[in-house]
């Protein structure tokens, strides 16, 4: 119940293309529900997040969408640019659950120029 | 850098050596947790403290692992006779107590059991 499922795997994405990577999960008890990019060598670091009371969030090219009745959110990067490529990484925490980060496993990203 | 920081960056053991690494976090942050990954892998909970306090261990944490956070500033997490499965990324993040907002990753240690 604490998984967090993540797709695809990886992604190919033409440079100006849209990039989109969705995560589902299973437990109700999850009320922060961040996207991380991580860089080969380097810490994860946070990009964009939003709460179950909300549909959706935008922050510059990044838009979460997220739908609690179907315990699912997804990431969309408009305007892919080759600087984007990396790996993304869904999560999820409670506050019941001390907020520790369950981590999808990772879509790797190419933003091809 | 007033970031989460972490030594060494790179730790090269052979199997059955002993490794601490240290987890210097953001000044003030109450929470602290270390997370390992896998290559290809999202990173995985082992622990949490608030401040001085261990609060959860992750069954990942086997009884060859220990982890500390004296006077709830930088916390060390040591690997006693280390096993080839063990090589991965260790990570550190820290937030502050007061809601739950970003946590902030270091750059992690890349440990390799040889």
């Amino acid at each position: 119940q604490q998984q967090v499922k993540q797709s695809p795997q990886s992604l190919i994405v033409q440079k100006g293309g849209i990039s989109i990577i969705n995560c589902a999960y299973e437990n109700t008890a999850f009320d922060y529900f961040p996207w991380y990019q991580q860089f080969p060598g380097k810490g994860p670091a946070l990009l964009i997040a939003i709460r179950p009371d909300v549909s959706e969030k935008k922050e510059g090219r990044f838009t979460i969408s997220f739908n609690k009745s179907a315990k699912q959110f997804s990431l969309h990067i408009m305007d892919s640019q080759p600087g984007d490529s990396a790996t993304y990484f869904c999560a999820a925490s409670s506050m019941d659950s001390s907020y520790k980060l369950i981590f999808g496993s990772g879509t790797r990203l190419l933003v091809r120029p | 850098d007033t970031g989460v920081s972490q030594d060494p960056r790179h730790k090269i053991t052979k199997r059955g050596q002993n490794v601490t690494f240290r987890c210097d976090p953001i000044s003030e942050h109450n929470r602290l947790y270390w997370y390992r990954q896998t290559l290809g892998q999202g990173p995985e909970f082992l622990t949490y403290f608030q401040n001085e306090a261990q609060l959860e261990k992750s069954r990942l944490l086997s009884d060859r692992f220990s982890a500390e956070r004296p006077k709830g500033s930088f916390s060390t997490l040591e690997i006693q006779r280390t096993e080839q499965g063990d090589s991965a990324m260790y990570l550190c993040a820290s937030n502050p107590l007061a809601s739950n907002t970003e946590a902030f990753f270091g750059q992690g240690t890349r440990l390799t059991v040889v």
